[in-house]
């Protein structure tokens, strides 16, 4: 069984629509994440839910909204795509939140390429 | 700013050699230092967690070290093989109120049948 899944796997479309990308993870983890892989292959965090409740929020344009309707999902969604948007996306989940040295594991990825 | 380097050029070696790599960083002071392995097309993968006050971590043909005064984490495979080809990342962490996850870019390392 999967632990941490996301769909979809790639995404293709065009600047200016609007996306989102699903994560789910059946660990019974309390913490979520979301983290941007771009082409130089730097993972940088986007966002980090502990418990449904926000608790990292990186420098990253107020087009990217994350939602958690529960702790077992991350969603995120992206308003108004641009080019530099491009770059793999990956979930993540641990038990502990950061600043504890938990492990995370990490979905497969989605790949998103803006035109 | 924070910044980890991780050596940016492809680690060629034979099966059944050591390879070493390595993870140095600045203006940080990270409470854990993790390693995590990264196939092509595919999440990053926890390997090892070494905390600032231990100086060496082992898990089967793996081991780390971690020198806070140099600002080093050495990660080592003995006895290699080509299906331990991969990019590896390593990951810091503070504590007390540093809670980002901070990942280097990786080293890809190629064991050579």
């Amino acid at each position: 069984d999967t632990a941490v899944s996301q769909t979809p796997k790639y995404l293709v479309t065009q600047m200016g629509n609007d996306k989102s990308i699903k994560c789910e993870q059946n660990l019974g983890h309390d913490t979520m994440y979301w983290y941007k892989q771009d082409s130089k292959k730097f993972l940088k965090i986007m966002f980090s839910y502990n418990n449904k409740e926000l608790i990292i929020n990186e420098t990253v344009p107020n087009r990217f909204s994350p939602k958690s309707p529960d702790k077992a999902h991350l969603n995120l969604h992206i308003n108004s795509l641009e080019l530099g948007d491009s770059a793999v996306y990956f979930c993540a989940s641990s038990q502990d939140p950061s600043g504890t040295g938990d492990e995370q594991f990490f979905g497969p990825g989605t790949r998103l390429t803006v035109l | 700013s924070q910044k980890i380097e991780q050596n940016s050029e492809a680690l060629n070696i034979q099966e059944g050699k050591t390879a070493t790599l390595t993870c140095n960083y600045t203006n940080y002071s990270p409470a854990y230092l993790q390693w995590y392995r990264q196939d092509p097309g595919r999440g990053p993968v926890f390997l090892l967690l070494i905390r600032e006050n231990e100086k060496e971590k082992r898990k089967e043909r793996l081991k780390v070290t971690f020198d806070t005064t140099l600002k080093q984490s050495l990660f080592h495979i003995t006895a290699s093989q080509p299906a331990d080809s991969a990019t590896y990342l390593c990951a810091l962490e503070g504590a007390g109120g540093s809670y980002i996850p901070t990942f280097g870019r990786g080293t890809s390392l190629i064991v050579h049948p």
